[in-house]
């Protein structure tokens, strides 16, 4: 089965740019999707098809997917952005998650 | 807007099914994706299952022998059945509409971009 790979955390401090990567086999010939979770509360999408914004997502959140490799880049960090962020790919007919990564706004 | 609210027991036992039902409101199921995924305490997302618009479901091959997912649309509502629990499944179960649609070169990709609230669900004796 098709598995996505993202590092457990990352730190940045406000204002600069956080990065967080998603890795899968050949995942730059797929789409991929992030979702925002904070604690308590559900998933909330903010990238879709590597790179759109939903409506309401600031567009200090911006994505990329090539290679082995989709990005999710935050630019000019601010603290609500601490949560814990999701990659997602479409694998045939099934649904794939990344195991998640902790942004730490410090 | 369309809006998403899981209901069913807080508390299943061991070997006994599990019956969650999402009632979407603001929308019709007849369009759209419908999942279902979950969150165990302490733990990342993971993806149980949907079924189309059509009818059609798909599942996680990991949960396969033990997932149903059905739909209701006179209601509204879409349902999970997942049977012979143990505490492993033990999570915050989360419904969502999920959109698949085909970019360039016949790619798709798939979303969900309206999700509810999340119910918790313990399997305990």
């Amino acid at each position: 089965s098709y598995e996505l790979t993202q590092p457990p955390s990352v730190s940045v401090s406000p204002g600069q740019t956080a990065s967080i990567t998603c890795s899968g086999d050949k995942l730059g010939d797929k789409y991929a999707c992030w979702y925002q979770q904070k604690p308590g509360q559900s998933p909330v999408l903010v990238i879709y098809q590597d790179r759109k914004r939903p409506s309401g997502i600031p567009e200090r959140f911006s994505g990329s997917n090539s290679g082995n490799t989709a990005t999710l880049t935050i630019s000019g960090t601010q603290a609500m952005d601490e949560a814990d962020y999701y990659c997602q790919a479409w694998d045939s007919t099934t649904v794939v998650f990344g195991g998640g990564t902790k942004l730490t706004v410090l | 807007q369309v809006q998403l609210q899981e209901s069913g027991p807080g508390l299943v036992k061991p070997s006994e099914t599990l019956s969650l039902t999402c009632t979407v409101s603001g929308g019709s199921i007849s369009s759209y994706y419908w999942s279902w995924s979950r969150q165990p305490p302490g733990r990342g997302l993971e993806w149980i299952g949907h079924i189309s618009y059509n009818g059609s479901t798909n599942y996680n091959p990991s949960l396969k022998s033990r997932v149903t997912v059905s739909a209701d649309t006179s209601k509204n509502q879409f349902s999970l059945k997942l049977s012979s629990v143990t505490a492993a499944d033990t999570a915050v179960y989360y419904c969502a509409r999920g959109r698949l649609a085909t970019a360039a070169f016949g790619r798709k990709y798939f979303y969900m971009d309206v999700w509810g609230k999340g119910t918790t669900v313990t399997v305990s004796s």
